[in-house]
């Protein structure tokens, strides 16, 4: 079956760069059509989109966070990894990868989300 | 890229049907074939309800439903129960390689 779980630093320090991954099963990120998001919500607020890499190595960010955000796979771990650059304590989050297809957005199988606390 | 607008909440009884909007613009729920609802409980990830607008994933209740008109989507849950008691989230292509997600709405069920 389809898992995906993800693991980071529970705390990091504003102006810090953040490291998240997610590590996943029951897929390959190398079959034509895959792909994995990332996905973060803040503590009693909404969801937010943040990023997108496909089978084909191709990426997409969202607009307001592109240019704090890179997103990245290793096929051979079957890991996603996303780094968010010059963090702030508004980024505190529960972040969460999940997998999706290529021209369907929408989000089938969720990680169960880890959470960020930004903070010095 | 805003938010989708959604009530913030609705409630009902068990047995009543209720639904929930959520309202895009022309640039995103209007322009695409592609919102899907998101179901999620207290501290659990969310899960994925209604895909495309309208289509259940295996294993989703058919009390649930989703349809569109112009650029506001809606989610129906039909004969309600206590454990349909949830925030539940609305999400749309909005173009250019980008997904929007709606601002959230709770769930009571009386």
């Amino acid at each position: 079956q389809v898992t995906l779980r993800e693991s980071g630093p529970a705390l990091v320090k504003p102006t810090q760069t953040l490291t998240l991954t997610c590590t996943f099963s029951g897929f390959s990120l190398s079959t034509s059509g895959m792909c994995v998001s990332w996905i973060r919500q803040p503590p009693g607020k909404a969801l937010e989109w943040l990023a997108r890499i496909d089978w084909d190595d191709d990426k997409y960010y969202s607009t307001s966070l592109k240019t704090r955000l890179t997103i990245s796979k290793d096929t051979s771990k079957n890991q996603v990894v996303l780094t968010m650059t010059n963090m702030d304590p508004v980024d505190t989050a529960t972040y969460y990868c999940a997998r999706m297809y290529n021209s369907a957005w929408y989000l089938d199988y969720w990680g169960q989300g880890t959470l960020v606390t930004v903070s010095s | 890229q805003s938010a989708l607008t959604q009530p913030a909440s609705v409630s009902g009884s068990p047995g009543q049907s209720i639904t929930i909007s959520c309202t895009g613009t022309s640039s995103d729920v209007g322009s695409y074939n592609l919102v899907s609802w998101y179901q999620q409980h207290p501290g659990k990830a969310p899960k994925l309800m209604i895909y495309e607008g309208s289509k259940r994933p295996s294993g989703v209740s058919d009390r649930f439903s989703g349809s569109k008109s112009g650029n506001t989507a809606s989610l129906t849950i039909s004969g309600l129960q206590a454990e349909d008691e949830a925030d539940y989230y609305c999400c749309s292509y909005a173009g250019s390689s980008i997904l929007v997600f709606g601002g959230g709405t709770k769930l009571t069920v009386l």
